[in-house]
């Protein structure tokens, strides 16, 4: 594709209720990555896929926050039971290979009410 | 860990002006230096890419250098104009003694081209 797309571009729900958040490479990369950035803060990592291997999950927050990549290309973020710290801009970004350079998607902003 | 500083946090300056930007990072053994724009309400949109072998890298009116053993890189902006005006952030992998490809972000500078 042209670039990293994401989807929805924003997305309003209320506390308690699960949302899943879309990421669309770029065709043929192989490594992808999730950050959220909240209101006056840097970019925190949250999840890394590359290729076939298992993720690194290190950076998830909390097990209401999970991810998967089907068929080593689209990925879907899920949070579970939303609550209000979790409302964020939610980062996606992919290179060729791991350690390549990083291109991002628009985000999705979140906002839990 | 690695840790990624950025200064200044905020630069406002009038149009014309040459800058300079620096990033500092604790962790030398890294694979690359990403140095990344960003507008307000959008994704980031990437600069320059130096490799670890790289002293520095050019693209337009932008120079990015990279000292790996002072932990140090910088980007220079050229002629700055109105349009450069946004937050530019830096991110280097984990580090290699951490085996890391994962990104460390500093918090960027967010830089003002007053006309």
């Amino acid at each position: 594709g042209a670039g990293v797309s994401q989807s929805p571009s924003n997305k309003v729900t209320e506390k308690g209720k699960d949302v899943e958040l879309r990421c669309d490479p770029i065709s043929g990369h192989t490594a992808l990555y999730w950050y959220r950035q909240s209101l006056g803060q840097g970019l925190e990592f949250l999840i890394y896929f590359q290729g076939n291997s298992a993720p690194d999950k290190s950076g998830l927050p909390s097990d209401r926050f999970s991810a998967e990549r089907t068929g080593g290309s689209v990925s879907t973020l899920t949070i579970q039971r939303t609550q209000q710290e979790d409302s964020a801009v939610y980062l996606c970004a992919s290179s060729l290979v791991s350690g390549n350079e990083q291109f991002f998607g628009p985000g999705t902003r979140l906002t839990v009410l | 860990k690695q840790e990624v500083t950025q200064i200044p946090a905020a630069l406002s300056v009038p149009e014309g002006e040459n800058l300079v930007l620096n990033c500092s990072f604790t962790d030398s053994a890294i694979y690359n230096l990403q140095w990344f724009r960003q507008d307000p309400g959008k994704g980031l949109t990437s600069l320059l890419l130096i490799q670890s072998s790289q002293r520095e890298q050019t693209s337009g009116r932008l120079n990015a250098s990279l000292d790996k053993s002072s932990g140090r890189s910088t980007l220079y902006i050229a002629a700055s104009q109105p349009g450069d005006s946004a937050t530019y952030l830096c991110a280097v992998p984990g580090g290699a003694s951490g085996g890391s490809y994962i990104p460390t972000f500093g918090r960027g500078t967010s830089l003002i081209v007053h006309p």
